[in-house]
């Protein structure tokens, strides 16, 4: 079983609309999570981190249930330039070791 | 505030020969990691390293590639005798020490194997 587990989509979504991202961990010791963005040919860049009371940030919210060993992360009125791959990563504890999913890709379309 | 650092952006090499890739981690960041992508596909763990230690080096293929991160100076990613299947952008990704902070990457460099 994989560390990180993502849909790998593609989310084909028309501009403003909403889109949820799941994701699903197996180490119930991860400490530390966070969603990346990654554009085509560009290396992956901190979106946010995701805080187990959950935070927000502009049109992005961020969930983590530690129960489900999930993490989600919501976009609220999509742009053309959220058009991109979403990695979720997932910090496994002992070390400084991180663990990222195959990521989720997002196409919005006008 | 300098981000990580990665040189060559772009190295092209023929069959046979050696590639060597640096990483300069941000400031104050003592762990290193490197990823592998291939076109069209997700990152590739490859190895984790502090300081003249090598924490994880899991998915380090066997032969050919090493990877060190001396006291002094950047980290280096050393491929010995590329092969064309060696073509694909290295990232670089440094962290400071404790858990909960975040990786950031470099820009990465693209290797073309001629």
């Amino acid at each position: 079983r994989k560390e990180v587990e993502q849909d790998p989509g593609p989310f084909n979504v028309p501009e403003g609309a909403t889109v949820a991202f799941n994701c699903t961990y197996s180490n119930s010791a991860s400490q530390s999570f966070f969603w990346y963005r990654q554009d085509c040919r560009k290396e992956p860049k901190l979106l946010m981190s995701v805080y187990s009371s959950g935070n927000e940030d502009g049109r992005f919210t961020a969930q983590l249930n530690r129960a489900s060993q999930y993490i989600s992360l919501l976009i609220r009125d999509s742009k053309l330039s959220d058009s991109a791959t979403y990695l979720c990563v997932v910090n496994g504890g002992n070390f400084n070791k991180f663990y990222f999913g195959s990521g989720t890709k997002l196409n919005v379309k006008p | 505030n300098a981000g990580v650092m990665q040189n060559p952006r772009h190295l092209v090499r023929r069959r046979g020969q050696e590639a060597r890739l640096r990483c300069s981690p941000m400031k104050g960041h003592s762990h290193v990691y490197w990823y592998r992508q291939l076109p069209e596909e997700g990152l590739k763990f490859m190895v984790y390293l502090q300081k003249e230690n090598i924490i994880d080096e899991s998915g380090m293929p066997k032969e050919r590639f090493s990877a060190e991160f001396p006291k002094e100076g950047p980290s280096i990613l050393r491929i010995q005798q590329v092969v064309r299947g060696d073509s694909a952008a290295y990232f670089c990704a440094s962290s400071p020490q404790g858990t909960n902070q975040p990786q950031h990457f470099g820009d990465g460099t693209r290797l073309s194997i001629l």
